[in-house]
């Protein structure tokens, strides 16, 4: 079936400093990719949807200068959180659809973010 | 896409079926019912989708009432890794819209 590798699973930085996630769909390829965050002992919440070739949607309320995406191929998706600050430690999650309704979407692992 | 209402939390004893229940109302015609699961600190996980008839996998089993205003999702023999928050979400089929979590069922599975 439809993998969706995200990395890292979990990361430590310090506040102010910069973090990549990627998130790669491995044996297919994705136009439209998601991310999500999730607090504790809450349910995801859909932050932008990141399309191939052009510049990614924002939900309302989120900072598109500071959650930067970049979906620079059919594969591959990353968020940068900019001037990250203790409270954007969150889960963060990504997902893409692959062509098969089937499978539906698959997510990857997620990344757990602690900014200290 | 159509609201679900889901009981918050459930428990169920390791080895039993354990049947969750999602109400949609609402739904249309076209929408299909899918269930994701959420294991700690992990991505969520497709389980099922169904329109109208029941459906079955290597999972778990999708009821639909006839009137396709609720459904049930049944884990035949629930184990220990079971216990996961279970979302149902209605929505069409080929939308290339995200999924939308409500806020899911936290079934515990108990030993």
């Amino acid at each position: 079936g439809a993998v969706v590798s995200q990395h890292p699973s979990w990361v430590i930085c310090k506040s102010g400093t910069s973090v990549k996630i990627e998130c790669r769909s491995l044996d297919f390829q994705a136009t439209t990719m998601f991310w999500y965050r999730q607090f504790p002992k809450q349910s995801l919440m859909l932050m932008a949807t990141s399309n191939e070739g052009s510049k990614a949607t924002y939900e309302q309320g989120v900072e598109k200068d500071k959650f930067l995406i970049n979906h620079a191929s059919l594969t591959l998706s990353t968020l940068t959180v900019t001037s990250a600050h203790p409270e954007d430690s969150s889960f963060y999650i990504c997902s893409a659809r692959e062509g098969r309704e089937r499978e539906g979407y698959t997510f990857g692992s997620g990344t757990r973010l602690t900014v200290v | 896409d159509a609201k679900t209402t889901q009981p918050p939390s459930m428990d169920c004893a390791e080895g039993r079926a354990a049947n969750l229940p999602c109400n949609h109302s609402t739904i249309s015609g076209n929408e299909y019912v899918y269930w994701y699961r959420q294991i700690h600190s992990q991505g969520p996980q497709y389980i099922i989708h169904g329109l109208k008839n029941n459906e079955t996998n290597e999972m778990a089993s999708l009821i639909i009432t006839e009137d396709r205003k609720s459904s049930t999702l049944i884990l035949p023999h629930a184990t220990l890794r079971d216990t996961a928050v279970y979302y149902c979400i209605v929505r069409a089929p080929g939308s290339a819209r995200q999924l939308t979590f409500g806020s899911g069922t936290q079934l515990t599975v108990l030993p």
